[in-house]
């Protein structure tokens, strides 16, 4: 067991531009979330499956992010469009039943 | 929503000394999970507390949990310097979402 894996780990992007970030959660884990972190901050929660099914959104979570997990095993996070403001480090974590394992995070920083 | 509080948020102290870090939540809830994260790093989980009157302790951390006031302690005894990161309380919402603190940085200086 490798732990939550996330990639990549850093990503620069220019404003405008599309990004998109990887999670391979824990095996066996059928819980995944996606959550947001901005210097200084506790973590934000953006979404939450259950296998497949996106089950909880954020309305942090604009239009302008979708997330899937297509499988039920790894799951993506997709910014389109992105600005200034969605320069922050994202974290997954995934579950079996209460605690969540979070991995080391992509940090995203726009230009 | 479900709102959590830390205190204190910054947190200076002399190695050897004790210190209670407190988290409270605004709504009923019988799961609490304490996680560090050291700077640039990802979370790293300390205690899951599932139950009224639950107490664990690792080494020089002591967690427990009030749920009828809504309330968790992270006690630290006879403080190092390893300890120095930054603490996060989280509270489960049915297992949808984990709403966390804004956290306690902690320094212990020699």
């Amino acid at each position: 067991d490798t732990g939550v894996s996330q990639d990549p780990r850093h990503k620069i992007t220019k404003r405008g531009q599309n990004v998109t970030f990887r999670c391979d959660p824990i095996s066996e884990h059928n819980r995944l979330y996606w959550y947001r972190q901005t210097l200084g901050q506790g973590p934000e929660f953006l979404t939450y499956f259950q296998n497949e099914a996106q089950l909880e959104k954020s309305r942090l979570l604009s239009d302008r992010f979708s997330a899937e997990r297509p499988k039920g095993s790894f799951s993506t996070l997709e910014i389109q469009r992105t600005e200034q403001g969605d320069s922050a480090m994202y974290l997954c974590a995934s579950s079996q039943l209460t605690e969540a394992f979070f991995g080391q995070g992509t940090r995203l920083t726009v230009v | 929503e479900l709102k959590v509080e830390q205190n204190p948020l910054f947190l200076s102290m002399q190695e050897g000394k004790n210190y209670t870090i407190y988290c409270n939540y605004s709504t009923t809830s019988d799961r609490l999970y304490w996680y560090r994260q050291d700077p640039g790093k990802s979370l790293e989980s300390l205690f899951v507390l599932l139950s009224n009157g639950a107490v664990k302790q690792e080494g020089r951390l002591m967690a427990s949990l009030d749920t009828k006031a809504r309330l968790s302690t992270l006690h630290i005894t006879a403080a190092v310097h390893d300890l120095s990161a930054t603490y996060f309380c989280a509270v489960d919402s049915a297992g949808n979402q984990f709403y966390f603190g804004t956290g306690t940085s902690l320094t212990v200086i020699p």
